[in-house]
């Protein structure tokens, strides 16, 4: 398909680890992206991957990277309740300039 | 320091009226994007600029029209608003091509047409 899918929800307890996944389709990707979206707010920049990384690791933050497949993940470990957002995966698609795709994004909630 | 401000935050229109919306940026970064997110769907790109005075199309135009007159703003437009258009917009701006360089966002601007 032409989409980037993403689970639209996902829920964890507080201290455990939460994985976000994501398939994209444009195997020509230069860069895929995480970004987060706190209530009433607008998207950040979480991290990113490039295309020839198979795993990124930031702090608490872990992406992997599976290109055969085209599977994106993001795991959180010790999530916490300000780790509650919608997470948007995205793939950098085509032209000079390019396009972000997003997906619909994933909204974590985190219980205590 | 502001980063990316889009004015209004709220707005309500009736079928067929006209408004503009603006997004500014401090960071005099080349490109900005205008996005419009709705639920279930993520986020898709309205129209996008990549340098003073010039302005392109995304995936969903039609029914906007932007100017970049100035680097630092870029402005949409919807000329006769319908309730299609009903969504939260987001403006964006990237030092250079939103492939390889962080995006920063707005706030977004949440428009009802009525």
């Amino acid at each position: 398909g032409e989409d980037v899918e993403q689970s639209l929800f996902l829920s964890v307890r507080e201290g455990d680890s939460s994985v976000i996944n994501c398939t994209y389709t444009d195997s020509s990707s230069t860069y895929l992206y995480w970004y987060k979206q706190e209530p009433g707010a607008g998207l950040q920049l979480l991290t990113y991957i490039f295309s020839n990384m198979d795993m990124k690791q930031d702090q608490r933050l872990t992406v992997l990277l599976n290109k055969k497949d085209k599977h994106l993940s993001l795991r959180i470990a010790d999530t916490q309740t300000g780790d509650s957002a919608i997470y948007f995966c995205a793939e950098s698609r085509g032209g000079s300039q390019g396009n972000l795709i997003f997906g619909k994004g994933t909204k974590l909630s985190v219980k205590p | 320091n502001a980063g990316v401000t889009q004015t209004p935050k709220f707005r309500v229109l009736k079928t067929g009226q006209s408004m503009t919306l603006l997004c500014a940026q401090d960071m005099n970064h080349e490109y900005m994007y205008w996005y419009r997110q709705d639920p279930g769907m993520g986020l898709r790109l309205i129209h996008y600029s990549v340098g003073e005075g010039t302005t392109a199309k995304g995936e969903v135009p039609d029914g906007y029209n932007v100017s970049r007159l100035k680097k630092q703003n870029f402005l949409l437009g919807l000329e006769s608003a319908a309730p299609s258009q009903t969504s939260v917009y987001f403006c964006a701006s990237s030092h250079g091509g939103i492939m390889n360089t962080e995006a920063f966002f707005g706030q977004g601007t949440r428009l009802t047409v009525v």
